[in-house]
Parts: structure tokens; sequence; C-alpha cells
């Protein structure tokens, strides 16, 4: 089945820092999508990409689309210490221009920020 | 803002005994899934649910486990005899169109002793 490898595992970070995260895969996928989770909490949608070398912001995060499609990265400017959590990228693969959904997720990375 | 609603938030089961997990979607949502996280682990594919009836499932996806949707707001999944390995959370999630993304709901912890 497909994989995704996500990087990496743990941060441990200042507050304003800036965080770097990074999924990569051996197929491709149509859609790249990254979600946050706090404990006790199911994982929350932060940026959906459909295009490959998409590039969107959503407020601090900005996330891309590799020219590939087997890739894709999530920044965070200026981290504040809410933003501690747990980050996952999913990929989603669509065939025959057909889908019915099914996520692949990579392993997360933990985020903690140090106020 | 509309949610995905789960419940119950935690459930607690013998070995060998039937559990069902009830997921509200959002109300006008058509596709369905779900999805479970054991403890520590990312989180994995179950099943996906279009127009009445399962549309991809995964290997984890075995006889024990099956989904329904009884009316028009609840979307369940029932594990007919529970293993201690199925201990994990279970998340619901819908979307409106394929070419949306999946809304999560916070989960149902699943403790099988």
């Amino acid at each position: 089945g497909q994989q995704l490898n996500q990087s990496p595992q743990s941060m441990f970070i200042q507050e304003g820092e800036d965080v770097s995260m990074n999924c990569t895969s051996s197929s491709i996928f149509n859609t790249w999508l990254w979600y946050k989770q706090d404990p006790g909490e199911g994982p929350v949608l932060l940026i959906a990409l459909y295009k490959a070398g998409e590039l969107t912001s959503n407020g601090r995060l900005t996330a891309q689309f590799g020219i590939t499609r087997k890739d894709s990265f999530l920044n965070i400017s200026a981290s504040i210490p809410s933003d501690v959590g747990i980050y996952f990228c999913a990929g989603l693969f669509n065939a025959g221009g057909t889908s019915y959904g099914k996520l692949t997720f990579g392993q997360g990375t933990i985020l903690t920020v140090h106020p | 803002e509309p949610e995905v609603t789960q419940t119950p938030s935690h459930q607690v089961t013998q070995m060998g005994q039937e559990v069902i997990l009830r997921c509200v979607p959002i109300s006008n949502h058509l596709y369905f899934y779900w999805y479970r996280q054991i403890l520590g682990q990312k989180v994995e594919f179950l099943v996906s649910f279009y127009n009445n009836e399962i549309s991809e499932k995964s290997e984890i996806f075995d006889d024990q486990f099956s989904v329904e949707r009884p009316d028009g707001s609840n979307f369940t999944l029932k594990i007919r005899s529970t293993k201690l390995e199925d201990s994990a959370m279970y998340f619901c999630a819908s979307k409106r169109q394929a070419d949306q993304p999946q809304h999560f709901g916070d989960g149902t912890r699943l403790s099988i002793l």
C-alpha cells in the first residue's frame, strides 16, 4: 500500500521560531492535506493542496504540494505556545477521476513550543 | 461551524463483546469514513461509505467489522466480537463532495479489557 514518510518525528523549539516539516512518498498523490491533532481530539484540517506546485497559506502556516506529487511541506512562522500538538500530513490518490477519499496519513510530527 | 460528533467519548468493553460506535456526520455531507488510531501511532483508514454502501475498505476491516447508516443522520461502526488489539481511538469523518477534504470528529476511545 501507499506509505508516507513524515519528518521530523518531533521538534522542540522556542516561541517565535519558524518550523518546517515535510512528507515524502514513493507514489504520487492527487491531494495533500495537513491536519493538527490536539490531545484527546480529532485531526483538524489546516491546509488542503490540490495541484502540483501549489503554495497555499493560512495565517502563519504555509504549505506546498511538490512538483513531483510525491512530497509536501508545511511551514509555521513565528511559532506560539498554542501551536503545540501533533501535525499530520495526509495524501489522497484519485484513480481514474473517481475518489471515495481514502486518506493515507504520515506518522506525525510532535511539536513542542517553549515560551 | 457544523461538526462531526461522536458518541461515546470513551467506551470500555470486555473482550468478545459487541460494541457499536456512533457518529453524526455533518448534515449535508455525502461521504463517510471510519479511521483508527492506536495509541502513539498514525491514523489508519478503515472504511469509506457512499450512496448507502461500502466503497472501499482496508485489510483491517475484516468480517468482525460492519458499518451502517440506519437513518439520515447517524453512521455507526460495529465490532462483533472485540479483541484486545481493537483498543484504539476511532475517528469518524465526512465530506460533502468528492473534491473536498474530510472533517473529523473528536473520536471514541475504545478500551478492550
